[in-house]
């Protein structure tokens, strides 16, 4: 079936460590996002990719990094920089020039 | 920078009632806007969107939304609320045409109560 993959579905890290969220999409979609939602307050743009080897930052992208070497996936790694990682990350494909996000079931980062 | 507004961050209504979550946006350009639904712990799912034409956009579940440019809303309605309809509703505009780069408001969640 077509769809985007996160994994793993919850994640515990440690204070300090860097850890790295999956996102893998074979939908052949352009477009690769990534937010963080935490409760009320909707969600807000991490980075986002429009084309392989090359993303931008979106909102609040400081503490996070990205890499987009293959068009199906875009990782996203939480660093020890990151001062409050604890959040529900949900990444999103779309074709370019679409007006439609499709959403993965989210990956929930717990710090311990 | 385009922006939506909802306010309300937990709405309950009655089962067989009338569901309407409010959303007003700002933007600078013609906006797309979209509604989108979350169950908890998932990720979201399109419930309907506005870009062009038919300013009365119909969506699944039997919820609807019309889009007033006069009033920079996008209200969305339901006219009869069923258990399962209980979740987490989010607005959204994106701020070029065909460009997914959404700006979401803070969510309404929903209880139905029987």
């Amino acid at each position: 079936d077509g769809g985007i993959t996160q994994s793993p579905k919850y994640l515990f890290r440690k204070e300090g460590q860097n850890v790295t969220l999956s996102c893998e999409q074979n939908l052949n979609h352009d477009a690769m996002y990534w937010y963080r939602q935490d409760p009320g307050q909707g969600l807000r743009l991490i980075y986002y990719s429009q084309i392989v080897n090359d993303f931008q930052k979106g909102d609040i992208a400081e503490g996070y990094s990205v890499s987009r070497e293959k068009k199906e996936s875009f990782p996203l790694t939480v660093t020890s920089a990151q001062k409050n990682p604890t959040a529900f990350y949900l990444c999103a494909s779309s074709m370019l020039g679409s007006t439609e996000a499709f959403f993965g079931q989210g990956t929930r980062l717990t710090v311990v | 920078a385009q922006s939506v507004t909802q306010l309300g961050s937990h709405v309950s209504v009655s089962e067989g009632a009338l569901v309407l979550l409010r959303c007003n946006y700002s933007s600078s350009v013609p906006p797309y806007l979209f509604w989108y639904v979350q169950y908890p712990n998932q990720g979201l799912q399109l419930l309907l969107k506005y870009t062009t034409g038919a300013t009365l956009v119909k969506g699944i579940n039997g919820f609807e939304a019309e889009f007033k440019k006069s009033e920079t809303s996008f209200h969305l309605t339901k006219p009869s609320a069923h258990m399962s309809d209980a979740a987490e509703y989010f607005c959204a505009v994106s701020d070029l045409a065909g460009n997914n780069r959404l700006a979401f408001g803070k969510g309404n969640q929903v209880v139905v109560i029987p």
